[in-house]
């Protein structure tokens, strides 16, 4: 299965500031995910991303709060932008290789202080 | 607004024991079907997935789906304290054009007591 290096592993920031967490798959692959997950709960998907095209939001998530950009079928890179203490959480980064095999970044722990 | 619900937990299990959890799902069409492990503070890991009605075992592992009504489980035997996790359940829209996403249940925190 696809190997996902997900950088920072987890930042402090302040509020109003933006952070670009990053993905690279060790293989091609055709979507990829992003998701949050905050404390104590489970996963909620912010976003498809899909090499060339736009990315596509779930309800409750926008593009300027969340920019994320494919250049290529290995990279992803998701923005948290203009962020305010509610954004504190971990976010995922998922990728789907071939038939089902959905696998996971190591995660980015965010803290907005 | 599609669903997948799972008992939050914990489900305390002896060492040795078997423990069982339980996933619903509201939407019928669903296709595919998954398990995930995560221990605290480390990203989730697929345990196995499941498409077809019956079961699926994978070592310790066995996945049970049945569509009819709405349900899949894990059956985890000969549970070892390193089984203590949360398992979440996910559920795949495959045939969905806007689809290929997961929505994943609470998950179940399952403790294995020596």
């Amino acid at each position: 299965s696809a190997v996902i290096s997900q950088k920072p592993s987890r930042d402090i920031c302040q509020r109003g500031t933006s952070l670009t967490i990053q993905c690279q798959v060790d293989s091609q692959v055709t979507m990829m995910f992003w998701y949050r997950q905050q404390p104590g709960q489970s996963l909620t998907l912010i976003a498809t991303a899909n090499q060339g095209s736009e990315a596509t939001y779930e309800s409750g998530f926008v593009i300027d709060k969340f920019p994320i950009s494919r250049p290529n079928l290995t990279f992803s890179t998701l923005t948290v932008s203009n962020m305010s203490p509610e954004d504190s959480s971990i976010y995922l980064c998922s990728a789907q290789e071939g038939g089902d095999g959905y696998t996971f970044g190591s995660g980015t722990r965010l803290t907005v202080v | 607004q599609k669903e997948v619900e799972q008992n939050s937990g914990p489900l305390s299990v002896p060492e040795g024991a078997i423990a069982s959890l339980n996933c619903t799902y509201s939407d019928r069409g669903s296709q595919s079907f998954f398990w995930y492990r995560q221990y605290s503070g480390k990203s989730p890991e697929l345990i196995m997935f499941i498409y077809s009605n019956g079961d699926k075992e994978d070592g310790r592992f066995t996945a049970q789906l049945n569509k009819a009504s709405q349900y899949v489980s894990l059956l985890i035997r000969d549970s070892q304290p390193s089984d203590s996790a949360t398992y979440l359940c996910a559920v795949n829209d495959r045939f969905e054009t806007a689809g290929n996403k997961l929505t994943f249940g609470g998950g179940t925190r399952v403790l294995v007591k020596p």
